[in-house]
């Protein structure tokens, strides 16, 4: 079982909808949850950073962590057809680097139909 | 605030050839990394520098890859011999603090080959 499991996709749907993207894990340890958007031919820009369990709302963009099973999500509410990108989620056992401090699911490839 | 900046965009080079990526990171930013991403896969770390000592390169492979920041601030990463599976884009990223959840990615530099 890899440490993070994510749905590459493509995940199709139309303008004004809300979305749900997620991501499984494994390692207990993870206690930092970011999630990045990709658009293509250009690097990664966070979006959201999320500490530990909990919900955390910026914009259109809600992030929530479920640590008891190990699962987390991104919600876009409203989606626009700017918002068509691939999105990866990254976790952390703790704040600093390493090549064990950051691992990134695979991503998911998003596609907003106008 | 200028973004990370990376050249070249677009390498193609024939296996066993040289070829060599520079970063010049935010300014002010202390710490550096080097991310593989291939693919259709999330980015993985090659190297961190705080300054222009190495944190971690445990995931680079060293008799082909090489890495080095002079004065702590722009960075190369140097590939020979290259192999077919170094296809990929090869992204810098830079933290002020080298916490994780505060990376700025470059637009990174695109490795055809063949």
């Amino acid at each position: 079982q890899k440490e993070v499991e994510q749905d590459p996709g493509p995940l199709s749907v139309p303008e004004g909808a809300i979305v749900s993207l997620n991501c499984t894990y494994s390692n207990s340890a993870f206690q930092y949850f970011m999630w990045y958007r990709q658009y293509s031919r250009k690097g990664p820009e966070l979006l959201m950073y999320t500490y530990s369990s909990g919900n955390k709302e910026d914009g259109r963009f809600t992030a929530q962590v479920d640590k008891s099973s190990k699962y987390i999500s991104l919600f876009i509410r409203d989606s626009q057809p700017s918002d068509s990108a691939t999105y990866l989620c990254a976790m952390s056992a703790r704040p600093g680097g390493g090549a064990d401090g950051l691992t990134f699911g695979k991503g998911t490839h998003l596609i907003i139909q106008p | 605030e200028a973004g990370v900046a990376q050249s070249p965009r677009y390498k193609i080079i024939e296996k066993r050839q040289s070829v060599a990526f520079w970063c010049n990171p935010i300014s002010g930013h202390a710490t550096l990394y080097w991310y593989q991403q291939i693919l259709g896969q999330g980015p993985k770390l090659l190297i961190q520098f705080q300054n222009n000592g190495v944190v971690d390169d445990s995931q680079l492979p060293k008799d082909r890859f090489s890495a080095e920041r002079l004065k702590g601030v722009d960075s190369t990463l140097k590939i020979q011999p290259a192999k077919l599976e170094d296809s990929a884009v090869y992204l810098c990223a830079s933290s002020l603090r080298g916490a994780l959840y505060e990376q700025y990615f470059g637009p990174g530099t695109r490795l055809t080959v063949t």
